[in-house]
């Protein structure tokens, strides 16, 4: 089954309006977590991470949150703009021999409009 | 410089011929990996190489080789290509433990 999973595929926003993306997981072992940004034909790109010795982490217009004990993590876009609008991926990551395994869940659309 | 290259950007091939694709890195990491992307699904990770030591998800483990001849390339070769590979390849790095990964711009293969 999918170890990492974003159950809505889409989202629309008004400008202005804060963005909300969620994300869960199943693997208790998952100790590292990620946003990702992609654009259409373009590589994810990384926005933001959380270890899970925290429960949040702000930056700028970004924070994520961590619920360890509901194996949810979200990602708020406070002020969304137009220029957020992009496919967002979440992704964690358990140790496996030392090395970065990151496991992408299917990705939201994010729409948002002016 | 944190980019990470890959070639071509995009690759037509033949049901049964082979494809290598192409990914470096400058950034001296450790570890590259290989994604398997298709529309509406979730990024699959096909293999990773730490140093020189290849990993291979079991699940493909038959479908996909790679080859890492210095810290900077690696590739993924398929063998035989059949309709279902028809996606984009993520290549990525990191430096190894637990650094992010840097993903490269993809390279979109169509099997006709």
């Amino acid at each position: 089954g999918q170890q990492v999973k974003q159950s809505s595929p889409s989202l629309t926003v008004q400008e202005g309006g804060i963005s909300i993306l969620n994300c869960d997981y199943e693997n208790d072992m998952f100790d590292y977590f990620a946003w990702y940004k992609k654009y259409p034909d373009n590589s994810p790109t990384l926005l933001i991470s959380v270890r899970s010795n925290v429960d949040k982490r702000e930056d700028g217009r970004l924070t994520v949150f961590l619920n360890k004990s509901g194996k949810h993590f979200s990602l708020h876009i406070t002020a969304s703009q137009p220029e957020d609008t992009a496919v967002y991926l979440c992704a964690a990551v358990g140790a496996t021999g030392g090395n970065n395994k990151l496991t992408f869940g299917q990705g939201t659309v994010l729409s948002v409009i002016p | 410089d944190t980019t990470v290259k890959q070639n071509p950007r995009y690759k037509l091939a033949r049901v049964g011929k082979p494809v290598n694709l192409i990914c470096s890195q400058t950034m001296n990491h450790d570890t590259m990996y290989w994604y398997q992307k298709k529309p509406n699904q979730a990024p699959k990770l096909l293999l990773f190489y730490y140093d020189k030591i290849l990993n291979r998800e079991a699940d493909t483990f038959e479908k996909f080789q790679s080859s890492r001849p210095n810290n900077s390339f690696c590739s993924l070769y398929i063998g035989s290509a059949g309709l279902e590979y028809s996606a984009m390849y993520l290549c990525a790095s990191s430096r190894g433990g637990r650094d992010e990964q840097y993903f490269g711009p993809g390279t979109r293969l169509t099997v006709l």
